[in-house]
């Protein structure tokens, strides 16, 4: 399967932990997408990179989160110090520079804070 | 941007056309009509997207109104597969505009 994946597909987690999730993207793909989706509602754009520098960050993005593409690959997703309202289904998205309107999508990452 | 409204949800028949409308009343020039659906458990998949003219592939096709302000994404022959979130997207094409998603419309296709 050469498709966007992500890992794990599930994640139950106490509030204050810290979280840690991966996203391997179509390997031709230079960009890289992190989006957070909730019940009922479209995703949110939280960051994208191209390699593996990071061009822009929504404000959406608290100090609380951080993520890393380091070689321009697969790419990883930190929040800390995680709160209820982080529970989300975090999404991972890869393209191409000039095709990024057409973007391919992982089955997400759903984040449960108790 | 310009903003999207699209109904919350629709029904369609299986194996009839389903036509999905969009209004984008505020569009610019130079904003293209993206499609995207999201199956319920998986990540958004993208459709279509379309400037002016009507543009079809083997997913779908897109008509746009002369005016750019509404659209209607049609299914021709709706599956039970078909049945997803859909979303309609108002963007520039350039590399660095980011998609900004609403609600989509829930189309469930009935057997």
């Amino acid at each position: 399967d050469t498709g966007v994946s992500q890992d794990p597909r599930h994640k139950i987690t106490k509030r204050g932990q810290n979280v840690t999730f991966r996203c391997d993207p179509i390997s031709e793909h230079n960009r890289l997408y992190w989006y957070r989706q909730t019940l009922g509602q479209g995703p949110e754009f939280l960051t994208y990179f191209q390699n593996e520098a990071q061009l822009e960050k929504s404000r959406l993005l608290s100090d609380r989160f951080s993520a890393e593409r380091p070689k321009g690959s697969f790419s990883t997703l930190e929040i800390q110090r995680t709160e209820q309202g982080d529970s989300a289904m975090y999404l991972c998205a890869s393209s191409l520079r000039d095709r990024t309107y057409e973007q391919y999508f992982g089955p997400g990452t759903r984040l449960t804070v108790t | 941007d310009a903003k999207t409204t699209q109904p919350t949800s629709m029904d369609c028949a299986e194996g009839r056309a389903a036509n999905l409308p969009c209004n984008h009343s505020t569009i610019s020039g130079n904003e293209y009509v993206y499609w995207y659906r999201q199956i319920h458990s998986q990540g958004p998949q993208y459709i279509i997207h379309g400037l002016k003219n009507n543009e079809t592939n083997e997913m779908a096709s897109l008509i746009i109104t002369e005016d750019r302000k509404s659209s209607t994404l049609i299914l021709p022959h709706a599956t039970l597969r078909d049945t997803a979130v859909y979303y309609c997207i108002v963007r520039p094409l350039g590399a660095d505009y980011q998609l900004i998603w609403g609600a989509g419309t829930k189309l469930i296709i009935k057997p």
